[in-house]
């Protein structure tokens, strides 16, 4: 069964900062990944999705990477705002259901 | 403007009382979506469908039941509910149009307590 892992589970960091949210998987069988964001009490907001044959995706100040192989993700935030506060997900499609992680708790401290 | 809806919010109930919670998308989508989320806690799946008439269960065991009978609609029913029932529903959908890009959408959510 797939594992999805999120490091680290919280992070804080100041507005302006740029920082990097990691998710992990442990079968590579894939068809794509997505990002998405929460917020506390509400539900998902897709970010990016990657497909399996892709390396990256931008949109505006987010970028995320997919390295298949090694079953890794990664999401890239560029000038981080408090704005940006939320718990980042990523979820992977393996055809017939996603695998979420548990989330990073991003706080960006004005 | 395509969108996915959830009613109720909100819900709080007695023990052994009957609910649904409605799941309704704008988009066309064929394959959509229940997930249950505790909190701090991953989503897992509770009951997929892939279009009218066809609904499965997920990986995590739930005692309530689903239909779809029309595209558009997707509704999730707890015959009797319990207080181990208290959680958050969240429902998506996405398209299978045979593209590549299939990105799941979510609905708001219905957060339940059953007291």
């Amino acid at each position: 069964k797939q594992e999805v892992t999120q490091i680290p589970a919280a992070l804080s960091v100041p507005e302006g900062e740029n920082l990097v949210l990691n998710c992990s998987f442990t079968d590579s069988a894939i068809y794509n990944l997505q990002w998405f964001r929460q917020d506390p009490g509400k539900g998902l907001t897709s970010l990016l999705l990657i497909q399996s044959s892709q390396r990256e995706q931008t949109s505006g100040r987010l970028n995320a990477s997919l390295d298949k192989s090694s079953g890794r993700s990664t999401l890239y935030i560029a000038a981080s705002q408090p704005g940006d506060s939320a718990t980042y997900l990523c979820a992977v499609n393996t055809g017939n259901q996603f695998y979420f992680g548990t989330g990073t708790s991003l706080t960006v401290i004005p | 403007e395509a969108d996915i809806y959830q009613t109720p919010r909100y819900l709080v109930i007695g023990t052994g009382k009957k609910i649904t919670l409605e799941c309704s998308q704008t988009m066309g989508h064929d394959k959509m979506y229940w997930y249950q989320q505790d909190p701090g806690m991953e989503l897992h799946l509770i009951h997929y469908s892939y279009g009218v008439n066809s609904t499965e269960k997920g990986d995590l065991s739930s005692e309530s039941t689903v239909s779809r009978i029309r595209t558009e609609h997707f509704p999730l029913t707890l015959e009797s509910a319990r207080p181990s029932h208290t959680s958050q529903y969240l429902c998506a959908s996405r398209t299978s149009d045979g593209s590549s890009y299939n990105e799941q959408f979510f609905g708001p959510g219905t957060r339940l307590t059953v007291l």
